[in-house]
């Protein structure tokens, strides 16, 4: 399993664009790469998932680098209710049979204030 | 959408007692789920994974016997704490994945063990 690591906190200001980065350098061909938010006392929530290059939802977007060695989630416009623990996570998404098991690092703690 | 709801939320015991907890998929259907535990301020550790009519696979360092996994159908996994001590209180969260390639997991929003 691919290796994750993340900043353990950052801070920001309601109205700011977030970029968090994390690093996967011994990530896999077949890995997928997907990031949660987290609420305490409550499961993780998924935002985004991506393979390469950029992918874009309603909440964020995800830029992967051609390397794939690190991806970048970025948070247009955070609000006070963004303030949350980010983890960034790589699994082969099912397709070696493996059930698309993942290993949770520390996450990133995002502190949103007015 | 993709929902997955766990319960109890939240459940009180006393040492020796088994806990049941339940994990459903909603709205999907589900051919492997997972079974995470987490302390406070710590990030989520893997348990056990379990696939639809199968048994259930342990990490390292987690008793199946002490933890026993079942996964009946493909909305429905179980996770007993068998013989419940004050150390295994924590916060169990399960997920979910649908059948597909490159599916992500949805987790439930997990229960708070106390054992007394």
């Amino acid at each position: 399993l691919a290796k994750t690591t993340q900043p353990i906190s950052m801070d920001s200001y309601e109205g700011q664009e977030v970029n968090i980065t994390c690093s996967h350098n011994n990530i896999a061909t077949n890995d997928y790469i997907t990031w949660y938010q987290q609420f305490p006392s409550q499961g993780p929530r998924f935002i985004i998932q991506g393979y390469k290059t950029k992918v874009t939802n309603e909440v964020a977007s995800l830029f992967i680098p051609a390397d794939r060695k690190s991806s970048t989630l970025s948070l247009p416009r955070v609000s006070l209710s963004d303030t949350a623990v980010y983890y960034c996570l790589v699994g082969d998404g099912g397709l070696t049979g493996g059930g698309n098991k993942l290993t949770f690092g520390t996450g990133t703690q995002l502190k949103v204030e007015l | 959408g993709a929902v997955v709801s766990q319960h109890p939320s939240w459940v009180i015991c006393k040492s020796g007692t088994s806990v049941k907890i339940e994990c459903r998929s909603l709205d999907f259907q589900a051919t492997t789920m997972f079974w995470y535990r987490q302390f406070p301020k710590q990030s989520l550790m893997l348990m056990a994974t379990s696939n639809e009519g199968s048994k259930a696979t342990y990490e390292q360092g987690v008793e199946k016997d002490k933890f026993l996994i079942n996964h009946a159908s493909l909305t429905l996994s179980t996770l007993t704490v068998t013989s419940a001590h004050p150390e295994d209180s924590s916060f169990y969260i399960c997920s979910a994945r649908r059948r597909g390639d490159n599916q992500p997991q949805h987790f439930g929003d997990g229960t708070r063990l106390s054992i007394l």
